[in-house]
């Protein structure tokens, strides 16, 4: 079955404890992202990949990391998280070209 | 950056109501996908426009892309309780995705 799959879907961490949320697509796909999702925001975008090795920033990068290793995995790293990274988090997933997103469960995490 | 706004942010309709959503850019928009997100649940991709005054239906859905590429709209017929959730609209410019903020819509039995 095609599918994002994300990990874990709720997380509960202290300030400055670091983490990683892991993403994984078994589609091919050569583009990945991570969103985040908060009431009357909507999906902001953090970071992009065009393929392996390739990432940019998105709109609200400040806090996070990622790396593409490998095409089918897209991990957000938050070093030192903070409060206001409490938020759903989306990881998506598209081939190339004009084509939809697929998007994994979501992650809510909340930083204390 | 690009900016894609939406309106109404959100909206509250009596089950059988009609209901509307507009996407508007200051830009000209490369395509434009819709997409929709129940609560609890995420973002599901409903359909793609791609030319100038596109019109596509899916049962009680209409989706339009305005002339000049800078507009979109979403049209529920007589909504029902399933069509409860958040539209987005999201401008796909082969290189990346920029996504509206959404309109909620909340249908009352």
């Amino acid at each position: 079955e095609a599918q994002v799959t994300q990990n874990p879907r709720y997380l509960i961490t202290v300030t400055g404890k670091k983490l990683t949320v892991t993403c994984s697509q078994n589609m091919n796909h050569e583009y990945m992202s991570w969103y985040r999702q908060d009431p009357g925001l909507g999906l902001r975008q953090i970071y992009y990949s065009m393929n392996v090795e390739v990432t940019d920033k998105g709109d609200v990068p400040e806090g996070y990391k990622v790396s593409r290793k490998e095409k089918r995995n897209f991990p957000l790293i938050l070093e030192s998280p903070s409060p206001n990274q409490t938020s759903l988090y989306f990881c998506a997933s598209s081939s190339a070209g004009w084509t939809e997103a697929f998007f994994g469960q979501g992650t809510r995490l909340t930083v204390v | 950056g690009q900016q894609v706004m939406q309106i109404p942010q959100y909206q509250h309709v009596q089950e059988g109501e009609d209901f509307t959503t507009y996407c508007n850019s200051s830009t000209t928009l490369s395509n434009i996908q819709w997409y929709k997100q129940r609560p609890g649940g995420h973002p599901v991709f409903l359909i793609q426009l791609v030319k100038s005054g596109e019109v596509k239906k899916q049962k009680r859905l209409t989706f339009q892309f305005g002339e000049a590429k800078k507009n979109s709209s979403l049209h529920i017929t007589a909504t029902q309780t399933t069509d409860v959730g958040t539209y987005f609209c999201a401008d796909n410019y082969g290189q990346n995705f920029v996504f509206g903020p959404g309109t909620r819509l909340s249908v009352l039995p």
